[in-house]
């Protein structure tokens, strides 16, 4: 099966430019998950929806992120705007289950350079 | 709440030596445990996982962990290393949610 896709691979931008990064789960896959992750950090869940319902977004900085996923299917996350501290890896995965315990999968990330 | 400690940032080893990263993880509920592995500029990649039953979990390319529940720990295992299993890896924790809780990673870096 293909595995999740993220675009775009690498970005650079200024402070207090906007970005935004795609997500396409895996077909089927009702559970989608982005995750920040900072240079030497594990990463840190930002957002999980279930279909295209938010079911925990408590660690999301809502002044400057948002993200959305309509249909159900692909997603988009976005930082508007960006600072200095959001350099960082951002990581989509999605899961077959409602339970992360069956494993997620992840895609390749987006490294957004912040300057 | 779950967290998850990992003590050793960087693991230096010889190829064909042993080598064991500690993951020690702190809950009120029961756990469900994880290792992953990142390859550079890669993504995530499931190594191996602990739902229940057998504390001892092994994944395809040699790498073993054991669930240990007095210790709280899950330490992962390779009786012998290769060159290609230089990467990051991530040991990490779910409780009752979806939610999986990461360690700071620990880098193998295997030389010849």
């Amino acid at each position: 099966e293909a595995g999740v896709a993220q675009s775009p691979r690498y970005k650079i931008i200024e402070k207090r430019q906007s970005v935004a990064f795609w997500c396409n789960p895996i077909s089927g896959h009702a559970t989608l998950y982005w995750y920040q992750q900072i240079l030497g950090q594990g990463p840190k869940l930002l957002i999980q929806f279930q279909n295209n319902g938010v079911v925990d977004d408590s660690q999301l900085p809502k002044d400057r992120f948002s993200a959305e996923r309509l249909k159900g299917v692909d997603s988009t996350l976005k930082i508007q705007p960006a600072k200095l501290e959001d350099s960082a890896v951002y990581l989509c995965a999605s899961s077959s289950e409602a339970g992360g315990w069956y494993g997620y999968t992840f895609g390749s990330g987006t490294r957004l350079t912040v300057v | 709440a779950q967290s998850v400690t990992q003590l050793d940032s960087q693991v230096p080893v010889f190829e064909e030596a042993p080598v064991e990263l500690r993951c020690n993880y702190s809950s009120s509920v029961s756990v469900y445990l994880f290792w992953y592995v990142q390859y550079p500029n890669q993504g995530l990649q499931l190594l191996l996982k602990y739902l229940s039953g057998s504390t001892l979990v092994e994944s395809i390319n040699g790498f073993e962990a054991e669930f240990n529940k007095s210790q709280t720990s899950f330490h992962l295992r390779k009786p012998s290393v290769h060159i290609s299993d230089t990467a990051e890896y991530f040991c990490a924790v779910s409780g009752n949610t979806d939610k999986l809780i990461f360690g700071t990673g620990t880098r193998l870096q295997v030389f010849p």
